[in-house]
C-alpha cells in the first residue's frame, strides 16, 4: 500500500530534549516536506527536499533541521525543543515537487513542556 | 511572496444546505497551481483537486464543485446537499512555478459544520 508512515504519532516532552520524529516513504517520491499546522495557521512549510542531498527552508524553519541520506526518508530534528514548538506535524510527499498532489503522513502531536 | 486567505474560519450549515468555501490568493506568478485539501475529524489531509493557473474551466465531481476565477484571484469549492460526512476542515493551497524555493502555501483553513 503506498503510504507515508510518521513515528511517534504522539509525543510529550521537556524543554531542551533532543527528538526526532521519522518520516518515510514508498512511493519513490523526489519530494518530501514537513508541515506545523496550528489553529487559525493552517498548514505551515519547515523544510522540503527536492532529492537525497538536497534540502530547504520553507515559512518557518528555525529551531528545527532535516536530512535526507535515502530517498525514502526524511527526520525532522528538534535539537532543543521549546514549548512554542507544541504543535501537529505532518509529513508529506509528492512525485516530483509542489505542484504535484502532495501524500500527508497520518501526523504527530507534540506537546513541549 | 505568495499568499491564501480563507476568509470563513468556521461555516455550520444544516443537512442537505449547499455551501461554498472561498479561497482567495495573491501571487505574481503567471504559472501556479491551486490545491484544496480535506482534513477530516480523524486527522489525515486528504488531496481533493489540484488546479492549473491555465486551466479556468470549473470542475464538477459529483457533489462537489469548483469555480476558478483569475480576474478575483479566487478558487471556491461548493458542496451541493450537503452531508454530516462533510464535517472537515478544508484547506486551500497554492504553488507557484517560479516562487523563491519551492514552497507550498496553505490558506487558514475553514471548519464545516454540517448538522443533520
Amino acid at each position: 500500500e503506498a503510504q507515508v508512515t510518521q513515528n511517534p504519532r504522539y509525543l510529550i516532552t521537556v524543554t531542551g530534549k533532543k527528538l526526532t520524529v521519522t518520516c518515510s516513504q514508498n512511493m519513490n517520491h523526489e519530494y518530501m516536506s514537513w508541515y506545523r499546522q496550528d489553529p487559525g495557521l493552517g498548514l505551515r512549510q519547515i523544510y522540503y527536499s527536492m532529492n537525497v542531498e538536497v534540502t530547504d527552508k520553507g515559512d518557518v524553519p528555525e529551531g528545527y533541521k532535516v536530512s535526507r541520506k535515502e530517498k525514502r526518508n526524511f527526520p525532522l530534528i528538534l535539537e532543543s525543543p521549546s514549548p512554542n514548538q507544541t504543535s501537529l506535524y505532518f509529513c508529506a510527499s509528492s512525485l516530483s515537487g509542489r505542484t504535484d498532489e502532495q501524500y500527508f503522513g497520518p501526523g504527530t502531536r507534540l506537546t513541549v513542556t | 511572496a505568495q499568499k491564501v486567505t480563507q476568509a470563513q474560519t468556521e461555516i455550520s450549515v444544516v443537512e442537505k444546505e449547499d455551501v461554498t468555501l472561498d479561497c482567495v490568493y495573491e501571487t505574481r506568478d503567471t504559472t501556479y497551481y491551486l490545491f484544496w485539501y480535506k482534513q477530516p475529524p480523524s486527522g489525515e489531509l486528504v488531496f481533493l483537486i489540484r488546479r492549473n493557473s491555465f486551466d479556468e474551466q470549473n470542475e464538477i465531481s459529483g457533489r462537489y464543485s469548483w469555480n476558478f476565477q483569475k480576474s478575483t484571484s479566487s478558487f471556491n469549492f461548493t458542496i451541493t446537499a450537503s452531508q454530516v460526512v462533510d464535517s472537515a476542515v478544508y484547506f486551500c493551497a497554492l504553488s507557484s512555478e517560479y516562487n523563491a524555493g519551492n514552497m507550498l502555501t496553505f490558506g487558514g483553513g475553514t471548519r464545516l459544520m454540517v448538522k443533520p
